[in-house]
């Protein structure tokens, strides 16, 4: 069964930081990229960050660039996103995503990890 | 960047037809893909490609996309399609390729 595992959400205090991972498994995960993409509570969907499957193409939306970093690894068939200087504005459910190889779509969801950042 | 608009929500009785626009700057030169977000849920692809539809999607989700809309229909709505739907598109020329559109509600009455 193809499938996406996310884990390492929490609380944590405004200016730390965190570490999702996200699990692949049932496909070869080194041959899509892989996107996060988060929902702040009540609000729509935001795409968050991207990396290819060998982490030569890696983008971030203005809103977390300069403090997430998208990282991969294919051995481990594992996602990561580190977030530093974390802000009340993350809060969200994060997810990670499987992008099709051809038109780009996001075609297998996780179920999603909630961070909260609060004092 | 790119920017997709779509109604903020719309209401159809069971049975009748639900249409969803997502409105862009000649989208219809780009491949537009929807998803459906029940509550508490992850999102999942209703139809990708404009108007292609995963393996265990309904034939009551269908897609179209020319000029400057692209539109997401419904047919014979069932209480179950209550849900939020999102387009998508990949902007290629952008260092923010992955765009969501703004998100409708669909409400069964």
């Amino acid at each position: 069964e193809v499938q996406l595992v996310e884990s390492g959400g929490g609380l944590v205090k405004p200016g730390g930081s965190l570490r999702l991972s996200c699990a692949a498994s049932g496909f070869t995960f080194s041959s899509y990229s892989m996107n996060w993409v988060r929902q702040a509570p009540g609000k729509g969907l935001e795409w968050v960050s991207s990396i290819s499957s060998s982490s030569s193409y890696i983008y971030y939306a203005d809103s977390v660039k300069g403090r997430f970093t998208i990282s991969r690894d294919n051995a481990k068939n594992s996602l990561y996103l580190q977030m530093n200087s974390l802000r009340a504005e993350d809060t969200a459910v994060y997810y990670c995503a499987r992008v099709d190889r051809r038109y780009y779509y996001m075609d297998v969801w996780g179920k999603g990890t909630t961070v909260t950042v609060s004092s | 960047s790119y920017v997709l608009t779509q109604p903020p929500s719309v209401s159809v009785a069971p049975g009748q037809t639900a249409r969803i626009t997502c409105g862009g700057n000649n989208i219809g030169s780009k491949s537009v893909h929807w998803y459906q977000q029940k509550p508490g849920q992850a999102p999942v692809l209703v139809v990708y490609d404009d108007s292609d539809r995963p393996s265990g999607i309904p034939e009551r989700f269908s897609g179209s996309n020319s000029g400057n809309t692209a539109t997401l229909t419904i047919s014979r709505v069932e209480a179950g399609d209550e849900a939020d739907y999102y387009c998508q598109v990949w902007d290629s020329s952008s260092d923010h390729p992955y765009v969501f559109g703004t998100g409708t509600k669909v409400t069964v009455l």
